[in-house]
């Protein structure tokens, strides 16, 4: 049981560029997210999905993009990136779509955008 | 909406030393209440949780208790050691976005033999 997994690990790109980030979970949980942390603001949230089929923004989703074709992946595309995007990138999964319920957070993809 | 409000950081101790993050937090409806803990250069990991009023979550020697009349939820530990040092952070549930987590800024502990 792998849990939740993230690649790459690091990636540094040009503004402009696009790209994907990887986000599997082998938990079987409906419920998947997209945080960004920076440096004195805690995590963000950027998109989640409620299940396969399903997404919605966070707080801060301008830039970004996501789908859910299954219910073990959540992809997130940076579509033309920009330097303001450099940031740690987590993907959290949760057992269930109750407010009790425990977010399960990958180990994160540091991106830079020069 | 939901916020959280943690002391800033960073904190510094020496071991066994008694520690308390504070953790505030403005609330409609009934929010879970979460600490994570960021060990150097992982990801988040559940510390503990508390789920209603007056609920204690544990773990690790580490304890906070969920107070509803103080909005509070403020993480303490009687004997630091070194291997706790680590960004904690935290967090309550939104009430939209399922079980979306909102986050204070996070406090780092740092702690020395």
């Amino acid at each position: 049981n792998a849990g939740v997994t993230q690649t790459p690990k690091f990636q540094v790109l040009k503004t402009g560029q696009s790209m994907t980030l990887q986000c599997a979970q082998d938990m079987n949980h409906e419920y998947m997210s997209w945080y960004r942390q920076d440096p004195g603001m805690g995590l963000r949230l950027i998109h989640y999905s409620v299940g396969a089929g399903i997404t919605d923004q966070g707080e801060v989703p301008n830039g970004y993009n996501v789908s859910r074709s299954t219910t073990e992946d959540f992809p997130l595309r940076l579509l033309s990136a920009a330097p303001s995007q450099t940031s740690v990138y987590f993907c959290a999964s949760s057992n269930g779509l109750a407010v009790t319920d425990t977010q399960y957070f990958g180990p994160g993809t540091r991106l830079t955008v020069l | 909406g939901n916020s959280v409000t943690q002391m800033e950081g960073p904190v510094t101790l020496s071991e066994e030393a008694f520690l308390t993050i504070n953790c505030t937090y403005t609330a409609t409806g009934y929010p879970s209440l979460f600490w994570y803990v960021q060990y150097p250069g992982e990801g988040l990991q559940l510390l503990l949780k508390a789920t209603k009023a007056d609920d204690k979550g544990s773990n690790k020697g580490f304890e906070a208790t969920y107070r509803k009349e103080t909005t509070s939820f403020h993480l303490e530990k009687g004997s630091v050691q070194v291997s706790d040092s680590a960004v904690y952070f935290c967090a309550l549930t939104r009430l939209q976005a399922g079980t979306a987590l909102i986050f204070g800024k996070g406090t780092t502990l740092s702690v020395s033999s």
